[in-house]
């Protein structure tokens, strides 16, 4: 079974700059999450998709990053403009519909993509 | 709200010595846990869960990891190191009442297995 795709894998641009990563999940996984992890830090939830619609993105600096899942299958994330702060390895996750059941079924693991890490000059 | 907490930046064991690799965590209802492993530029991989049922749970690799409740840890270990091991572990937390499947990461830890 194919994984997660992302691309690019690496991406050095100027502050001010925009920039795009691309996520493709697993075939039938209806949950996407992005994620940020700056070094030495933990991967932090930007967004998490259902389907098209957005479930959480609580956490996502929506100033400079935007993100879509037009039809319900890839994903794109944007900063715009970047700022050196941004500098981290973007993750990609996939899982099947966190919808599925109710409370107490078990939990959907999330497989994660190889990331896309961007530097920030 | 949840967290999860990992005590040691970076541990050090010698191949064939046994590891543990420490993780603290905070919810306020029942949780779920979890390990993952990250090589270097490759994504993260699952180890394994706690879900319920018996505290020590066995995945991946030769890994485990054991749940106590009244310490609210769940460690993961290995009983005989290899030098393949060495990478970076994260431990993660849900909230079992959570109706989504966000999880929260620790900062992680770096283990490093010499030969």
């Amino acid at each position: 079974e194919a994984g997660v795709a992302q691309s690019p894998r690496y991406k050095i641009i100027e502050k001010r700059q925009s920039v795009a990563f691309w996520c493709n999940p697993i075939s039938g996984h209806a949950t996407l999450y992005w994620y940020q992890q700056i070094l030495g830090q933990g991967p932090k939830l930007l967004i998490q998709f259902q389907n098209n619609g957005v479930v959480d993105d609580s956490q996502l600096p929506k100033d400079r990053f935007s993100a879509e899942r037009l039809k319900g299958v890839d994903s794109t994330l944007k900063i715009q403009p970047a700022k050196l702060e941004d500098s981290a390895v973007y993750l990609c996750a996939s899982s099947l519909d966190a919808r599925l059941a109710g409370f107490g079924r078990l939990y959907n693991e999330q497989f994660f993509g190889p990331g896309t890490r961007l530097t920030v000059l | 709200a949840q967290s999860v907490a990992q005590p040691e930046d970076q541990v050090n064991v010698a191949e064939g010595n046994p590891l543990t690799v420490k993780c603290t965590y905070s919810v306020s209802g029942n949780p779920y846990l979890f390990w993952y492993v990250q090589y270097p530029n490759r994504g993260l991989q699952f180890l394994l869960k706690y879900i319920t049922g018996d505290n020590l749970v066995k995945g991946s690799y030769g890994f485990e990891a054991e749940f106590n409740k009244s310490q609210t840890s769940f460690h993961l270990k290995k009983p005989s190191a290899l030098v393949s091991d060495s990478a970076l572990y994260f431990c993660a937390v849900r909230e079992r009442m959570n109706r989504d499947d966000k999880i929260i990461f620790g900062k992680g830890t770096r283990l490093h297995i010499l030969p």
